[in-house]
């Protein structure tokens, strides 16, 4: 149980257009996502927190406006990435999280790697 | 400020060998520690969790231990496998957020 899928698994576009990534909890529901950013050799950076309904709450730094995020339903978050340039080439990973006895606990999806030429 | 620090870096080892990970946190409020395994390309995988209360924990070929005293946490792999190459990144968890370990690069060779 507790399976995070994203899709794409990875995508390449061209400078100025917009990329849509999805994620969806497949055995569970999740009323609170997150999206991280990962570059070469380095570690996940939170960019924002989704919670199902409301807003999402961005990380400092993180433009709101070029990063859209939608979490319309308790199994799917969308992150859109918009007017994408070079230095948004990334790997993008989500991770649900899910109530456990004694506590929450976060499973990721394998990400998706993001290619802006 | 709270921040988690590993070492080594990068790690090479041949198979069969075994090793361990090294984790300093500073994580206020405290709530847990996680060891994760990232395969290249993959999203991170949780291998352990431990409380403050916890000195030690295994799963398989992994055990972890945290000195709550000193902060310190370690995973140590025994008979690696070539299937051990990942990064494995240690995360502190504080109030309601995560701190993550830049990651220590492992590769096992044959």
């Amino acid at each position: 149980g507790a399976v995070v899928s994203q899709h794409p698994s990875w995508v390449i576009c061209k400078s100025g257009t917009s990329v849509k990534i999805e994620c969806r909890s497949l055995d569970f529901q999740a009323t609170t996502m997150f999206w991280y950013r990962q570059f070469p050799k380095q570690s996940l950076m939170l960019m924002a927190t989704s919670n199902e309904g409301s807003k999402a709450t961005y990380e400092q730094g993180v433009e709101k406006d070029k990063f859209l995020i939608n979490h319309a339903s308790l199994t799917l978050s969308t992150l859109t990435v918009t007017s994408a340039h070079p230095e948004d080439s990334s790997f993008y990973i989500c991770s649900a999280r899910v109530g456990l006895a004694g506590g929450h606990e976060q499973f990721f999806g394998p990400g998706t790697r993001l290619t802006v030429l | 400020k709270n921040q988690v620090e590993q070492s080594p870096q990068s790690l090479i080892i041949l198979e069969g060998k075994n090793c361990t990970l090294q984790c300093n946190y500073t994580v206020s409020p405290f709530s847990n520690l996680r060891w994760y395994k990232q395969d290249t390309g993959r999203g991170p995988v949780s291998l352990t969790i431990m409380t403050f209360s916890e000195n030690t924990k295994s799963n398989g070929r992994y055990t972890a231990t945290l000195d709550a005293d000193t902060k310190q946490s370690s995973l140590h792999i025994t008979a690696s496998q070539l299937s051990d190459s990942a990064s494995y990144i240690c995360v502190g968890r504080g109030n309601y957020q995560l701190i993550w370990g830049a990651g220590t690069k492992l590769i096992i060779k044959p």
